[in-house]
């Protein structure tokens, strides 16, 4: 079982403004990442920590937090954002690091 | 740019016991203070963290799979390796080693490697 939960499935129009949540108890003391995924490609981090971005990443991914509960907001959704999304940290005790279960983003 | 490329048998009998390296270039595992990680990704399924190793060798895993995990480096050859034992057909999925660069202290994975899929079958 994960400690952070995810909601399964969204969609969102083309061009559209399409917001990913992450619950979790760990999150009130831990910042949350975000990862896209690919059918058949490894993950990559689009939006860690506060609200920053690995080089190379569009600044329409960006990343908030309040309470238990982070977000991973896309505006202006575009085609190639359609994927999986995942949010991780590390667990309530600290000691490890745990994911969500992963959200299919669908552009449509 | 940190690179990071598995290599290990893709077949495993059950019972078995799963070996996988990991070679990192284009930095050094000693004395970095990133945590060299395995990640797996069972057929249709989420992420699931496996374990980190820390250069000093400190090692960290997932309390459900712990006691048949062991994580270990070798940082005369750059590389850090995973070993799971006793393995069934749930253990058959795609295995990623990652580095964790644990920015503002969340456990965030910045460099991942290609991903191997590693089946348990007779």
């Amino acid at each position: 079982s994960s400690e952070l939960t995810q909601d399964p499935a969204v969609s969102v129009a083309l061009g559209q403004t399409i917001r990913v949540t992450c619950q979790g108890d760990s999150l009130r003391n831990y910042h949350a990442n975000w990862y896209q995924q690919k059918p058949g490609q490894a993950p990559i981090l689009v939006v860690f920590g506060k609200n920053d971005r690995p080089s190379g990443i569009p600044d329409r991914f960006s990343g908030s937090r309040s309470g238990n509960t982070a977000s991973l907001t896309i505006t202006g959704a575009q085609a190639d954002d359609d994927a999986d999304y995942y949010c991780n940290s590390r667990d309530t005790s600290g000691s490890y690091r745990v994911f969500g279960g992963g959200t299919k983003v669908t552009v449509l | 740019q940190v690179q990071l490329q598995e290599s290990g048998p893709r077949l495993v009998e059950p019972s078995q016991t799963l070996s996988l390296t990991c070679t990192v270039s284009g930095g050094s595992i000693g004395g970095s203070e990133f945590y060299w990680t395995w990640i797996r990704q069972r057929p249709g399924r989420g992420l699931e963290w496996i374990g980190y190793i820390y250069h000093n060798g400190i090692t960290y895993s997932d309390p459900s799979l712990r006691r048949r995990v062991t994580v270990s480096v070798d940082t005369s050859k750059n590389q850090f390796s995973l070993t799971l034992r006793s393995v069934t057909a749930a253990d058959t999925a795609v295995y990623y080693c990652a580095r964790d660069a644990d920015y503002y202290n969340s456990g965030s994975f910045d460099s991942w490697s290609q991903g191997t899929l590693v089946t348990v079958s007779s």
